[in-house]
């Protein structure tokens, strides 16, 4: 396994409510970043954090955001869900440098429905 | 012209053929190129990194080409096994998966 957990796993929402998803990177990574994968796509980029800061976003609005702390780990946050907000939201952490630079290790995925 | 795109699948194949994946890019600065599968309802998991030299891992093979912007994956000998989603991933300062190609090896 990528050692990679997210949780919660599965959730229910409804429209208009806020969500925070987690997610711990593998021992030794510095970025983590976060995708949305509806069914049959590929996933989707939202935003990755490397040492605190977002240093790349995607094409998702500003309700889409997230932090990362010192210990690598990382949320993502969405307000006012829409419907079309559900989706698997995976989290993906990797290297900045090395042999290994930018290969993609993912968490399971948490599995948003908002109804 | 999307920014990422791979041959539309599924893609049916006999057990102990080979299969060919292509995807095309538009950013010309894209920096790396990597090769993903994706079982069904799981997590995608790194297949191998596409090396500018090309790459070959067993009955995996990957190719880039810069000139044409594409890069290519190559299955030998293919398993029932190999049945799953090939996603290509080009990272430049954002990371853009392809739709995936969705692979149905046959008995």
């Amino acid at each position: 396994e990528t050692g990679v957990t997210q949780s919660p796993t599965h959730l229910i929402k409804t429209r208009g409510q806020q969500v925070t998803l987690r997610c711990s990177s593998q021992s030794g990574h510095n970025t983590v970043s976060w995708y949305q994968q509806a069914l049959g796509q590929g996933p989707q980029f939202i935003f990755q954090y490397y040492r605190e800061e977002e240093n790349g976003r995607g094409n998702f609005p500003p309700r889409f955001s997230g932090l990362q702390f010192p210990n690598y780990s990382s949320e993502l946050n969405v307000n006012a869900l829409e419907l079309d907000d559900s989706a698997l939201y995976l989290c993906a952490s990797s290297l900045v440098s090395g042999p290994t630079a930018g290969e993609l290790f993912f968490g399971e995925g948490s599995r948003l429905t908002v109804l | 012209r999307k920014e990422v795109e791979q041959d539309p699948g599924p893609f049916n194949v006999p057990e102990g053929a080979t299969v060919a994946f292509n995807c095309t890019y538009s950013n010309s600065a894209s920096q790396s190129f990597f090769w993903y599968r994706q079982d069904c309802r799981k997590e995608p998991k790194l297949l191998m990194s596409v090396y500018s030299s090309g790459n070959e891992d067993g009955r995996f093979t990957a190719q880039l080409n810069r000139a044409s912007q594409y890069i290519s994956l190559l299955i030998r000998d293919s398993k029932l096994s190999d049945s799953a989603t090939y996603l290509c991933v080009v990272r430049d300062d954002k990371i853009i998966f392809g739709k995936g190609t969705r692979l149905h090896i046959l008995p």
